[in-house]
């Protein structure tokens, strides 16, 4: 079975600087996908970033990246220039190919000081 | 305007009662999904449905009962809950078929209906 393991239950950064978030996966396939949701309070999960496990190059939005570590099973987020509306509950997500099954870490509460 | 609307956004039920939470997505897309979340614990994944066909149903108690109509609209029936029901439930849909497609596609959820069970 896969597992999504994140073990920063919460996390602080100030504003403006730079966090990463952590995230395992236990997997024995060879082709995924992985995925960062963000949950702010309003509930509505929004996705931040997706990565193919086929491509070796880290995917990138704007201040979101990854650190995929495919032989590692690591599939880290790093946030640059924190802003307030960051805050919010970030969770991991593994999807195996050809499956509807998305399974999700335990979350990570990121707080954002001013 | 999120595209994936749940109703109700909250909701107390006691363990006799009959209840349904309802979903609708303004997407067009064609699979459609119920989660639980329970505080510090991952999503688990309730149903999946794909052209308004049950696809996946991972162990779910039969006091929880999908229902999907059509491809726009979900729905999931709760009868003799127990206290440890109590979650919030969300909804999510796709463009991507359940089987066979390998698509990366995300899911869009909605707002999720949080449950209390007395």
């Amino acid at each position: 079975a896969q597992t999504v393991t994140q073990s920063q239950p919460e996390m602080s950064v100030q504003e403006a600087e730079t966090v990463t978030l952590s995230c395992t996966y236990d997997t024995s396939e060879s082709d995924y996908y992985l995925f960062w949701y963000k949950q702010p309070p309003s509930r509505q999960m929004i996705l931040v970033i997706r990565q193919e496990a086929y491509k070796q190059q880290n995917a990138t939005e704007n201040r979101f990246s990854v650190n995929f570590q495919k032989a590692a099973k690591s599939f880290s987020l790093k946030i640059s220039d924190s802003q307030l509306g960051d805050a919010a509950m970030y969770f991991c997500a593994y999807r195996r190919y050809n499956n509807n099954d998305m399974r999700f870490g335990a979350g990570t509460r990121l707080t954002v000081k001013p | 305007e999120t595209g994936v609307t749940q109703t109700p956004r909250h909701l107390v039920m006691g363990m006799t009662n009959k209840k349904s939470l309802k979903c609708e997505q303004h997407l067009g897309h064609n699979a459609m999904y119920w989660y639980k979340q329970s505080a510090k614990k991952p999503l688990e994944l309730m149903f999946v449905y794909s052209l308004e066909e049950r696809v996946e149903n991972n162990s779910v108690p039969s006091r929880f009962s999908p229902e999907c109509p059509n491809s726009s609209h979900l729905f999931l029936h709760l009868h003799t809950l127990q206290p440890e029901d109590s979650a919030l439930y969300l909804c999510a849909s796709s463009q991507s078929p359940a089987f066979g497609q390998g698509y990366n596609e995300k899911l869009f959820f909605g707002s999720g209906t949080q449950l209390s069970v007395l």
